[in-house]
């Protein structure tokens, strides 16, 4: 089993309409969790960040962790066309007041918001 | 908003040359990552630097692979003998101190090795 998966798209939906991205993951130990969103040719750019279970709101962004069922979401309320990207969850173990974890991506799902 | 630089933003080369590649982190971050995309690929971790040294490598990130913090502000990826299966891109990360900072990524250099 791979250590994150995430559903790799592409997904096409309509302008204004409400996105589910989601990820699973193998490793119990992974407590912080990020998606980033990605423009071609671009670096990765942190959209929201959570640590544990739980819903975090941001703007048009929600992001949902589930440790239970190793499971992560974020939803986009009214889709924009600059919405149009691919989305990478990113997850690490983060000890304690260490950093010495290292994040691990998911693969990415392609979106598209057609206007 | 304070944001991770990397240069050049494309490098080609030839197979068995020397290059390195060049990141400016965020100035109060303290933490210091390169990763890497294959085209069409995910983002793999190469290794990460604190305190002036390898807090943690990946079995990609063999021999061949070096970084260096030569002063305050530059962090950089050298990669000795570069091999056709290295062209991808290189992609610097910091984070500041403290377990719920995240990463911050700059634009990547894109290596193409011919």
């Amino acid at each position: 089993q791979k250590e994150v998966e995430q559903d790799p798209g592409p997904l096409s939906v309509p302008e204004g309409a409400i996105v589910s991205l989601n990820c699973t993951y193998s490793n119990s130990a992974f407590q912080y969790f990020m998606w980033y969103r990605q423009y071609s040719r671009k670096g990765p750019e942190l959209l929201m960040y959570t640590y544990s279970s739980g819903n975090k709101e941001d703007g048009r962004f929600t992001a949902q962790v589930d440790k239970s069922s190793k499971y992560i979401s974020l939803f986009i309320r009214d889709s924009q066309p600059s919405d149009s990207a691919t989305y990478l969850c990113a997850m690490s173990a983060a000890p304690w007041l260490t950093s010495y974890d290292k994040v691990i991506f998911g693969p990415g799902t392609s979106l598209s918001v057609i206007p | 908003e304070p944001e991770v630089t990397q240069t050049p933003s494309h490098q080609v080369t030839q197979m068995g040359q020397e290059v390195i590649l060049r990141c400016v982190p965020i100035s109060n971050h303290l933490y210091f990552y390169w990763y890497r995309q294959i085209l069409g690929q995910k983002v793999e971790f190469l290794v990460s630097f604190y305190n002036n040294e390898i807090s943690e490598k990946s079995e990609i990130f063999d021999d061949q692979f070096s970084v260096e913090r030569p002063d305050g502000s530059n962090f950089t990826l050298k990669i000795r003998s570069t091999k056709l299966e290295d062209s991808a891109m290189y992609f610097c990360a910091s984070r500041g101190q403290g377990w719920n900072s995240p990463l911050h990524f700059g634009n990547g250099t894109r290596l193409t090795v011919t």
